[in-house]
């Protein structure tokens, strides 16, 4: 009830295409959904997120798709850029508790 | 930009050794958090803090850990007697609302040898 599975475990993307990135839960009581960005040696850091009362949320290349009845979310990178390559884990948390569940993370590899 | 700081960035101790690993989280922030991250596996709640007291903490957070805020500004993790499962990258976090944006620190990595 308290994961967070998360697809594929590594992506190759030319330069230019799109990276897409999936997540599934399965506690209704989630009620915020972020991705973070991690940079090898480095801290996750907030990329985006959303909350289930909207079922897309855009902030610049990158997208979230929020999908309430199959309780599924996933990120969309437009444009993928070489910048771009990364490890991304989708996040969830709500209900009694204030911890994040994490995915277990996507390897992104953009080739220039 | 205000940012979480932790050291130190990397400890190597021997098993059965006391560590305390040390964060200042954002200034105004009154949530704070540890995660660890075994390489290549996924981020793992530790513990959360708020109020002076542990508010929330998993099934690893054992009595071999235990946190505390001696100050107004730092925020502690301490292993009491490492284990070589222990090794691992250990995030600090702080957030100014509950329900807000988490803000990690880089991470302290350790090595229990």
């Amino acid at each position: 009830q308290q994961q967070v599975k998360q697809s594929p475990q590594s992506l190759i993307v030319q330069k230019g295409g799109i990276s897409i990135i999936n997540c599934a839960y399965e506690n209704t009581a989630f009620d915020y959904f972020p991705w973070y960005q991690q940079f090898p040696g480095k801290g996750p850091a907030l990329l985006i997120a959303i909350r289930p009362d909207v079922s897309e949320k855009k902030e610049g290349r990158f997208t979230i798709s929020f999908n309430k009845s199959a309780k599924q979310f996933s990120l969309h990178i437009m444009d993928s850029q070489p910048g771009d390559s990364a490890t991304y884990f989708c996040a969830a948390k709500g209900g009694a508790t204030n911890k994040l569940i994490f995915g277990t993370g996507t390897l992104l590899a953009v080739q220039p | 930009e205000p940012e979480v700081t932790q050291t130190p960035s990397h400890q190597v101790t021997q098993m059965g050794q006391e560590v305390i690993l040390r964060c200042v989280p954002i200034s105004n922030h009154l949530y704070f958090y540890w995660y660890r991250q075994i390489l290549g596996q996924k981020v793992e709640f530790l513990v959360s803090f708020y109020n002076n007291e542990i508010s929330e903490k998993s099934e690893i957070f054992d009595d071999q850990f235990s946190v505390e805020r001696p100050d107004g500004s730092n925020f502690t993790l301490k292993i009491r007697s490492t284990k070589l499962e222990d090794s691992a990258m250990y995030f600090c976090a702080s957030s100014d609302v509950s329900d807000r944006e988490l803000f990690f620190g880089e991470g302290s990595r350790l090595t229990v040898l």
